[in-house]
């Protein structure tokens, strides 16, 4: 079955420490986004790449750093200077062509939470 | 500027009628979409509107006016599992590789019996 995988479900970790986010895809989509999500809030932009070994900064950008080695993963690491990382975190992807309405599917989400 | 409003919360009864709003000022437009999404859990996609009227698929229907920046989401027959929050997501035009959706914070919906 396609689909977007993210690991792990529920993380915690201490102040100070960098952790890294996984996200990976099956669906041959080129386009890969990061959002995060606080509680009553819309999704606001990380980063996202529309290809390999190339991404952008999203709104929120700060705190945050990706990349993109192969075109089906994109890992997010959350570093101690992100100052309140606490948040459910979104991976979702996209074709660039090809799709009905090119809409993003998302993964199940990480819960972070920094202790 | 680019913005996107949804109510924040609505409620309403079992087997009945709800339409959830959504206006948007973007700088252009290509295309709005709907998404579900129950809590603690990813959205997932509802619909997708581009030309200007009413696309019916089940008992979710979703209208755009292009000319108002104004669209609403109609879920009809109401059941408890509709409870969730409803995230309404404007695409502009593509400038190059540039996909990026500009989101609303989303509608809250609860069901009651």
């Amino acid at each position: 079955d396609g689909g977007i995988t993210q690991s792990p479900k529920y993380l915690f970790r201490k102040e100070g420490q960098n952790v890294t986010l996984s996200c990976e895809q099956n669906l041959n989509h080129d386009a890969m986004y990061w959002y995060r999500q606080d509680p009553g809030q819309g999704l606001r932009l990380i980063y996202y790449s529309q290809i390999v070994n190339d991404f952008q900064k999203g709104d929120i950008a700060e705190g945050y750093s990706v990349s993109r080695e192969k075109k089906e993963s994109f890992p997010l690491t959350v570093t101690s200077a992100q100052k309140n990382p606490t948040a459910f975190y979104l991976c979702a992807s996209t074709p660039l062509a090809g799709g009905s309405y090119n809409e993003q599917f998302f993964g199940p989400g990480t819960r972070l939470t920094v202790l | 500027g680019q913005n996107i409003d949804q109510p924040t919360e609505m409620t309403a009864t079992e087997g009945a009628i709800v339409q959830i709003n959504c206006t948007y000022q973007t700088s252009g437009f290509n295309g709005l979409f709907w998404y579900q999404q129950h809590a603690g859990e990813a959205p997932t996609f509802l619909s997708y509107n581009v030309l200007d009227g009413l696309e019916e698929k089940g008992r979710f229907s979703s209208f755009l006016s292009r000319s108002k920046g104004y669209s609403y989401l109609l879920l009809k027959e109401l059941q408890m599992k509709d409870s969730a929050s409803y995230l309404c997501a404007v695409r502009p035009p593509f400038a190059g590789n540039n996909r990026k959706l500009i989101w609303g914070l989303g509608t809250s919906l609860a069901v009651n019996p």
